[in-house]
């Protein structure tokens, strides 16, 4: 069965540093996603992709956040200069069509030490 | 706008119980959909069901069933006999068909042998 993977499964950075987390979505969807959970809380919206670009973005995707899609696989969240609060594992998703079921892959957690 | 709350933080349940997890939701739209999903320990995200707005019927899968009644803007979940591998978070999303998903806070299951 397809999925959708994550890669690193966990990354430790220094504040200040720039970090790329890496997704790859399942081949025939659409519709591209970013949340994150900071621990025992709850998941929260980033931002979704759609047609190469930006459809949506929450108030926590201010410009030290990006998203690319570089190539006809790959879907990328790039963190400029990580902050302390930044530490949070991060689920990048997927779908096929607006509204549908969406598929999580299995999360980074990102340490910002 | 748009809001999901859980209000049961946590719940311990002995195995073979019963259990109801409740979700309420907040909206003005006419067409939305409604979601579940768990977290075991491992921390990814688990599909469970979708819900559109126009069927309300209540749905059943092995020991889990749902019950969605638009009136109390309620979508419950319920696991029948529960066991052990069913601890875990639950979470309750909404989706208006705008590009994201609205989490509610979770409800933590503890599931007791």
């Amino acid at each position: 069965e397809p999925e959708v993977t994550q890669t690193p499964s966990h990354q430790v950075t220094q504040m200040g540093q720039e970090v790329i987390l890496r997704c790859v979505p399942i081949s025939n969807h659409l519709y591209f996603y970013w949340y994150r959970q900071i621990l025992g809380q709850k998941v929260e919206f980033l931002v979704s992709f759609y047609n190469n670009e930006i459809s949506e973005k929450s108030e926590i995707f201010d410009d030290q956040f990006s998203v690319e899609r570089p190539d006809g696989s790959n879907f990328t969240l790039k963190i400029r200069s990580t902050k302390l609060e930044d530490s949070a594992m991060y689920f990048c998703a997927s779908t096929p069509a607006l509204a549908g079921e969406q598929y999580f892959g299995p999360g980074t957690r990102l340490t910002v030490t | 706008a748009q809001k999901v709350t859980q209000a049961q933080t946590e719940i311990s349940v002995v195995e073979k119980e019963d259990v109801t997890l409740d979700c309420v939701y907040e909206t003005r739209d006419t067409t939305y959909y409604l979601f579940w999903y768990k977290q075991p320990p491992s921390g990814e995200l688990v599909f469970l069901i979708r819900r559109n707005s126009f069927d309300e019927q209540n749905e059943i899968s092995g020991r889990y069933s749902w019950n969605f009644q638009k009136s109390t803007s309620s979508f419950n979940f319920t696991i029948t006999a529960s066991q052990v591998v069913d601890s875990a978070v639950y979470f309750c999303a909404y989706d208006s068909g705008t590009y994201k998903y609205i989490f509610g806070t979770g409800t933590r299951l503890k599931v007791l042998a």
